[in-house]
């Protein structure tokens, strides 16, 4: 158990809703980052927050946001959803920003957009 | 851009034998850490180990080592006597800087690692 916590662990929806993903990182960590992992793309990084304020960006699509609350844990909101948008949302966090801190992954959500 | 890459798809081993996981990757970055991270059948990606760009010295951790060369930009992962419980996806990733003071992890394609019996 690497202490990340996300919800829900499944979610099945139709084309053109939105989700809201939830994300509570380890005890300490102010650091949250988001990546999506499909059969196409593999693993990619949508997404990083650091005690609130966004700090990296990836490949992420416009339709979806994030936001890291004074709690510190961050929610993931994709919206339109497309069929493509099917996949495994992970969350990870990690103490702070450098690149030498490892990332600690949660379970997962699988979404499943029909 | 960074890139990483992971040639083997799958490997197929019987317990016991040792395995090695290739990779190999790309950054103009002179300061960078290298990760190895595995993702069981259960689905959720656990962190191994973690390397960094300005020393070469080889490292053992109980059953896992790794060889990090920096004039061939590769590190790759060995599995000394495997075991069944080491069947998972194996995936190699470059940790890179933002310019927004933040970081992000580039990964590989992954390694199917089969441990029959």
């Amino acid at each position: 158990d690497s202490g990340v916590t996300q919800t829900p662990k499944h979610l099945i929806t139709a084309t053109g809703q939105r989700v809201t993903l939830r994300c509570s990182p380890r005890s300490g960590d102010l650091s949250v980052y988001w990546y999506q992992q499909s059969l196409d793309q593999g693993l990619q990084f949508l997404i990083q927050y650091y005690n609130g304020e966004e700090r990296a960006k990836g490949n992420i699509l416009e339709r979806f946001s994030a936001q890291q609350f004074p709690d510190l844990h961050s929610e993931l909101n994709l919206s339109s959803l497309e069929l493509g948008d099917s996949a495994l949302y992970f969350c990870a966090s990690s103490a702070g920003t450098g690149v030498w801190n490892e990332q600690f992954f949660g379970p997962g959500t699988r979404l499943t957009v029909l | 851009a960074q890139k990483v890459t992971q040639a083997q798809t799958e490997i197929s081993v019987v317990e016991k034998e040792d395995v090695t996981l290739d990779c190999v990757y790309e950054t103009r970055d002179t300061t960078y850490y290298l990760f190895w991270y595995k993702q069981p059948p259960s689905g959720e990606l656990v962190f191994l180990i973690r390397r960094n760009s300005f020393d070469e010295q080889n490292e053992i951790s109980g059953r896992y080592s790794w060889n990090f060369q920096k004039s061939t930009s590769s590190f790759n992962f060995t599995i000394t006597a495997s075991q069944v419980v080491d069947s998972a996806v194996y995936f190699c990733a470059l940790s890179e800087a933002s310019t927004g003071g933040g970081n992000k992890l580039t990964f590989g394609t992954g390694t199917q690692l089969k441990v029959e019996l």
